[in-house]
């Protein structure tokens, strides 16, 4: 089955500036890559996504990268805020996000210092 | 949109219980769901996909008399823990697919005293 690994698993941030979270992931055939914000008890909330038909994507401070000849993605977030102090997940699946279930990177917990 | 939600939010049971927890698609159709299981400070782990009028798939290593899975409807999966135990305790998440992305009910924290 798949397998996605995620680092770091705590990054530590300066309001302003950016962080990189990157997953690589084992099985060829996944296509979808989302990736979700967590929040303490609450449900995880999708931010970017891509698939594997496309190297980027960008929505606003948000981007996404993806090497499909190395298996890796990687989540970009420019001039940080407060309020993007989470827990991070990346995930893939083989079935475009709908038919099948997502496999989960063991999450990143990004904090943003003041 | 594409709104999923859970009930119960939280349980509180005795160890030995069974508990039933509902997820349901709002505002659309899903043949199809998914259940995931959190612990604390964990990742979110695939449990079984939920196919509507036939037997759930369980990921390796769940137990699948213990975690019974029904898919009555286009709208509705069920999960019950039978005979919980203190360690089934975690939080319960269910999702479903819609416009080639998965969309997530609120979840349900468990406790099994």
């Amino acid at each position: 089955g798949e397998n996605v690994e995620q680092h770091p698993s705590t990054l530590s941030v300066q309001e302003g500036d950016s962080a990189v979270i990157k997953c690589t992931y084992s099985d060829s055939a996944s296509n979808y890559f989302p990736w979700y914000k967590q929040e303490l008890g609450k449900r995880p909330q999708l931010i970017i996504d891509i698939r594997s038909n496309v190297g980027e994507k960008k929505d606003q401070r948000i981007a996404v990268t993806l090497n499909k000849t190395a298996k890796h993605f990687s989540l970009h977030i420019t001039e940080t805020q407060p309020e993007d102090s989470a827990v991070y997940f990346c995930a893939a699946s083989d079935s475009g996000g709908g038919a099948d279930g997502l496999t989960f990177g063991k999450g990143t917990h990004l904090i943003i210092q003041p | 949109g594409a709104v999923v939600s859970q009930h119960p939010s939280w349980v509180i049971c005795k160890s030995g219980t069974s508990v039933k927890i509902e997820c349901r698609s709002l505002d659309f159709q899903a043949t199809t769901m998914f259940w995931y299981r959190q612990f604390p400070k964990q990742s979110l782990m695939l449990m079984a996909t939920s196919n509507e009028g036939s037997k759930a798939t369980y990921e390796q290593g769940v137990e699948k008399d213990k975690f019974l899975i029904n898919h009555a409807s286009l709208t509705l999966s069920t999960l019950t823990v039978t005979s919980a135990h203190p360690e089934d305790s975690s939080f319960y998440i269910c999702s479903a697919g819609k416009y080639g992305e998965q969309f997530f009910g609120p979840g349900t924290r468990l406790t099994v005293l």
